[in-house]
């Protein structure tokens, strides 16, 4: 089955930029999707592969993708953006929604 | 404003089923693919199942399939999932999600822009 690799925790200072990647086989093919999930809450969609952003996440939320690593990029980083944050594909082979183990974000 | 609104959760043996239903509001129900996410105590999310608008297209996790049900009623803007054969570790909050683009039928266009609050399953042995 198709996995997707994210580190377990990345720290960031506030007003600097956090990259959260997630690593699967041949991922810049895919259509890859970010969710942020905090404590108690449903996730939340952040950045699609299709419009990038929904229209009520600050710009300052992006993604990107090469062969093998995508990536969730957060500049100018605050104290609300302190969350899990997981990505997800399609694996067309299972035809399974596949997620990523999540990243927590600790923002010192 | 998109509302989805998950019931049917509690506490359950093990062996046991229980049908879980998401209401939802505020958008064309019948347009679009509904899917069941859940999340076990301190754990990440796992895709369990996902519906075409139609019902034409059912996909299943591997781990849960046989014991899953997912279905719809499209004139009562409802979806439900039938877990039969309950084990301890099917206890999660359990989230409906609604996909992005009402166009996708499931698979490689299938995200997840809108979600439920989740409820709570809890299978004792």
């Amino acid at each position: 089955s198709y996995v997707l690799t994210q580190p377990p925790s990345v720290s960031v200072a506030p007003g600097q930029t956090a990259r959260i990647t997630c690593g699967g086989n041949d991922i810049g093919s895919k259509s890859v999707h970010w969710y942020q999930q905090k404590p108690g809450q449903a996730p939340v969609l952040v950045v699609d592969d299709y419009s990038d952003r929904p229209s009520a996440i600050p710009e300052r939320f992006s993604g990107s993708k090469s062969e093998n690593t995508a990536s969730l990029t957060i500049s100018r980083v605050a104290a609300g953006d302190e969350a899990a944050y997981y990505c997800q594909v399609w694996d067309s082979l299972t035809d399974h929604v596949v997620f990523g183990g999540g990243t927590k974000l600790t923002v010192l | 404003e998109v509302q989805l609104v998950e019931s049917g959760g509690g506490l359950a043996k093990a062996g046991g089923s229980l049908r879980l239903s998401c209401a939802a509001s505020g958008f064309t129900f019948s347009s679009y693919t509904m899917n069941w996410v859940r999340q076990a105590p301190g754990k990440g999310l796992q895709w369990v199942a996902s519906i075409s608008s139609s019902s034409s297209y059912i996909y299943y996790a591997d781990s849960l399939k046989g014991r899953l049900t997912i279905s719809r009623h499209n004139a009562r803007n409802s979806v439900f999932l039938q877990i039969n054969g309950l084990k301890a570790e099917d206890t999660a909050v359990y989230y409906c999600a609604r996909d992005g683009d009402p166009h996708c039928s499931g698979g490689s266009c299938s995200f997840f822009d809108s979600w439920g609050r989740g409820t709570l399953v809890a299978v004792s042995s």
